[in-house]
C-alpha cells in the first residue's frame, strides 16, 4: 500500500532557528513528490514538485530535497509568517479508475515564535 | 492560471438532510478534478475524481457521490448526511499538461449536528 509519513507531527521554533521537516514514503516507482503550505481555514497552496533523487528546488526561505525514500523541507532562517501546516504527498495511482492522483501525509504543524 | 472556486464557506446542516457542494474551475479547460476530505489528525482523504464530464471514480465507499455535469464544475452531493460527514471539504484540479500540481479551492467547513 502506497504510503507518506511527515514528521514531526508539530515543530516549535524560535524566529531565525533554521530546522528541517521529514517526508517519508513507500510507493511503488515513485513518479514525483510534492509539497504544499497550508494556513488555517484555507485550501493548500503548492510549493515544489520533485521528480528524482538528488533533485532539490528552493523559494525564499524554503528547500526541498529529494532521495529514494524520503524528502527533507528544509527551512532557513525562519519568520513567524512562515507558521503553517506543510504537507507532503506523493503521486500515485488510483485503484478505482487508474488514473493518476496525490496522495497526502498528515502534515506537519510548524510554528515560528517571534 | 487556473482557479478553483467553491461555495458555501461554511455550512452546519442537521443529520438526514441533503448536502450539495459546488466546485468551479477557472483558467483552464478539460482539468482533472478532486474532492478531498480533510478531517483533525486524519489528513487529505481523496473521495472522488473526474477526468471528464460524467466521468466520476471514488476511491472511498461512502455517503457521498459526485457529479460533472459540466467541463469546468464538479459536485458533492448527499442523500442524507451522517455526523461523520462533518469536516473540511476541498476541490482541486489538475492542469491537462501538469495535472500533478493540484491547486486547491477555499475549502467548505461542514458541520452536521
Amino acid at each position: 500500500e502506497d504510503q507518506v509519513t511527515q514528521s514531526p507531527e508539530a515543530l516549535r521554533l524560535q524566529e531565525g532557528e533554521s530546522s528541517s521537516l521529514n517526508c517519508s514514503y513507500t510507493v511503488s516507482g515513485l513518479r514525483g513528490l510534492f509539497w504544499y503550505r497550508q494556513d488555517p481555514g484555507k485550501g493548500p497552496e503548492f510549493l515544489f514538485t520533485l521528480y528524482s533523487a538528488g533533485e532539490e528546488k528552493e523559494k525564499e526561505r524554503l528547500k526541498a530535497t529529494l532521495t529514494k525514500k524520503e524528502s527533507f523541507l528544509h527551512i532557513t532562517a525562519p519568520k513567524p509568517e512562515d507558521s503553517a501546516t506543510y504537507l507532503c504527498a506523493a503521486r500515485v495511482v488510483y485503484s478505482g479508475g487508474g488514473a493518476d492522483g496525490l496522495t497526502f501525509g498528515k502534515g506537519t504543524h510548524l510554528i515560528i515564535q517571534p | 492560471s487556473q482557479t478553483i472556486h467553491q461555495w458555501p464557506a461554511t455550512l452546519v446542516q442537521p443529520v438526514g438532510s441533503p448536502l450539495s457542494l459546488e466546485c468551479t474551475v477557472e483558467g483552464t479547460s478539460n482539468p482533472n478534478l478532486y474532492w478531498y476530505r480533510q478531517a483533525a489528525g486524519r489528513g487529505l482523504q481523496l473521495l472522488f475524481y473526474s477526468v471528464g464530464i460524467g466521468q466520476i471514480s471514488s476511491e472511498v465507499p461512502q455517503n457521498l457521490s459526485a457529479s460533472r455535469p459540466q467541463d469546468r464544475q464538479f459536485i458533492l452531493s448527499s442523500k442524507k448526511l451522517l455526523l461523520s460527514d462533518s469536516g473540511f471539504y476541498l476541490c482541486a484540479g489538475g492542469i491537462r499538461d501538469r495535472p500533478y500540481e493540484q491547486y486547491f479551492g477555499p475549502g467548505t467547513r461542514l458541520t452536521v449536528t
